[in-house]
């Protein structure tokens, strides 16, 4: 099956620095990669989300890069705001499920 | 925008009881999945529901699981008989078509206590 690494565990920046959360999958069947962010007593919430067959993909702040030869995608959030701060968790697509990866505490200080 | 709706936020329930959790999907999505999170841990798969039956499972979703949707509107997650390593945190999401290519959508989960 799937094995969805993700680095760092914890991750602190100051406030307007970036952030950049990295992962690993395993099984190159997985087509589609989501980043979800999830704040206290709430559900994952997607946040940015791409495809195997594009390399990368910017919303405003946030992008994220797939390098599907060497199996690894990563979310960049650049002018990071406290806002920001969460659990970020990778996730790869494949068949009906999700594999995620073990999430990232992100504490952006102001 | 439309949500995901899951009750009850928190149950407590003795061990070796039966429990129901709810969801309401988004209303045009046709795709069903229940994931767990224990406390601290990653998000892990139980299963996937379409068209009325289990599209998918996992290794963790055996025989003292079940989901059903019994109506056009609720999907329900039932577990027989709860051990106390059953306490999680229990997610509904929702998606249009399979996850292979598209978002699921998530609610805000089920915080499920086994005394």
């Amino acid at each position: 099956g799937e094995n969805v690494e993700q680095h760092p565990s914890t991750l602190s920046v100051q406030e307007g620095d970036s952030a950049v959360i990295k992962c690993t999958y395993s099984d190159s069947a997985s087509n589609y990669f989501p980043w979800y962010k999830q704040e206290l007593g709430k559900g994952p919430q997607l946040i940015i989300d791409i495809r195997s067959n594009v390399g990368e993909k910017k919303d405003q702040r946030i992008a994220v890069t797939l390098n599907k030869t060497a199996k690894h995608f990563s979310l960049h959030i650049t002018e990071t705001q406290p806002e920001d701060s969460a659990v970020y968790f990778c996730a790869a697509g494949r068949g009906n499920q999700f594999y995620f990866g073990t999430g990232t505490s992100l504490t952006v200080i102001p | 925008e439309p949500e995901v709706t899951q009750t009850p936020s928190h149950q407590v329930t003795q061990m070796g009881q039966e429990v129901i959790l709810r969801c309401v999907p988004i209303s045009n999505h046709l795709y069903f999945y229940w994931y767990r999170q224990i406390l601290g841990q990653k998000v892990e798969f139980l299963v996937s529901f379409y068209n009325n039956e289990i599209s998918e499972k996992s290794e963790i979703f055996d025989d003292q699981f079940s989901v059903e949707r019994p109506d056009g509107s609720n999907f329900t997650l039932k577990i027989r008989s709860t051990k106390l390593e059953d306490s999680a945190m229990y997610f509904c999401a929702s998606s249009v078509i399979p996850a292979s290519n598209q978002p699921q959508h998530f609610g805000d989960g089920t915080r499920l206590s086994i005394l």
